[in-house]
């Protein structure tokens, strides 16, 4: 069984780029999740993928935004990189099917730096 | 909105002693709530649900609804236990973790 890969493992950007994070989900699921979580906080809920679309949403800005693909693969992508967008990117999956919230299974994170 | 609140940032304990992290939420319906544990270089992964009531690495948790709390306990805390352990809730609906901000946990020789 393969577990939750997330890429690029580490990534710098400039004030105002963009970026794309991305997410293979562990085997069987079908779910998607990203976090957002800045130094000596836990993590933040940015969105939930399911059946390739958004199936709820945290309190971060439409430039935050991502996709699913057939495979249930994710991508998270955040336009004009502020300063404070600096944080380890998480991302989890899980089943979900009918009855209760199923575990989420984390990938190791994408630590990204704006300058 | 939900909140969980970890007071503690930092707890240390001998090794051998009981241990207790807490964890309070604030939801009026009825939440799923989790323990997560992250060792040092290793991702986030779950230490236990509430609704499993299993017991994992020796760590309980008792939901208490009535002080909206869900305290991780183990009896006799051992050094590979050290870690940072974050509490989470789940509305159920929206089935998005709300976490609260974590305990690092040093267990002391």
């Amino acid at each position: 069984e393969t577990g939750v890969t997330q890429s690029p493992t580490h990534l710098i950007k400039t004030r105002g780029q963009q970026v794309t994070l991305r997410c293979s989900s562990q085997s069987g699921h079908n779910t998607v999740s990203w976090y957002q979580q800045a130094l000596g906080q836990g993590p933040q809920f940015i969105f939930q993928y399911y059946r390739e679309e958004e199936n709820g949403r945290g309190n971060f800005p439409p430039r935050f935004s991502g996709l699913q693909f057939p495979n249930y693969s994710s991508e998270l992508n955040v336009n004009a990189l502020e300063l404070d967008d600096s944080a380890l990117y998480l991302c989890a999956s899980s089943f979900s099917g009918t009855g209760a919230t199923e575990t989420q299974y984390f990938g190791p994170g994408t630590r990204l730096l704006v300058l | 909105a939900q909140r969980v609140t970890q007071p503690e940032k930092l707890l240390s304990v001998f090794k051998g002693a009981p241990v207790e992290l807490k964890c309070n939420y604030s939801y009026s319906g009825s939440p799923e709530l989790f323990w997560y544990v992250q060792y040092s270089r290793q991702r986030l992964q779950l230490l236990l649900r509430h609704i499993s009531r299993e017991s994992i690495k020796g760590f309980t948790a008792d939901l208490n609804k009535g002080e909206t709390s869900f305290h991780l306990k183990k009896p006799f805390a051992q050094e590979e236990d050290s870690a940072m352990y974050y509490c989470a809730s789940d509305s159920g609906s929206a089935r998005q973790l709300t976490f609260g901000s974590g305990t690092q946990l040093t267990v002391l020789p």
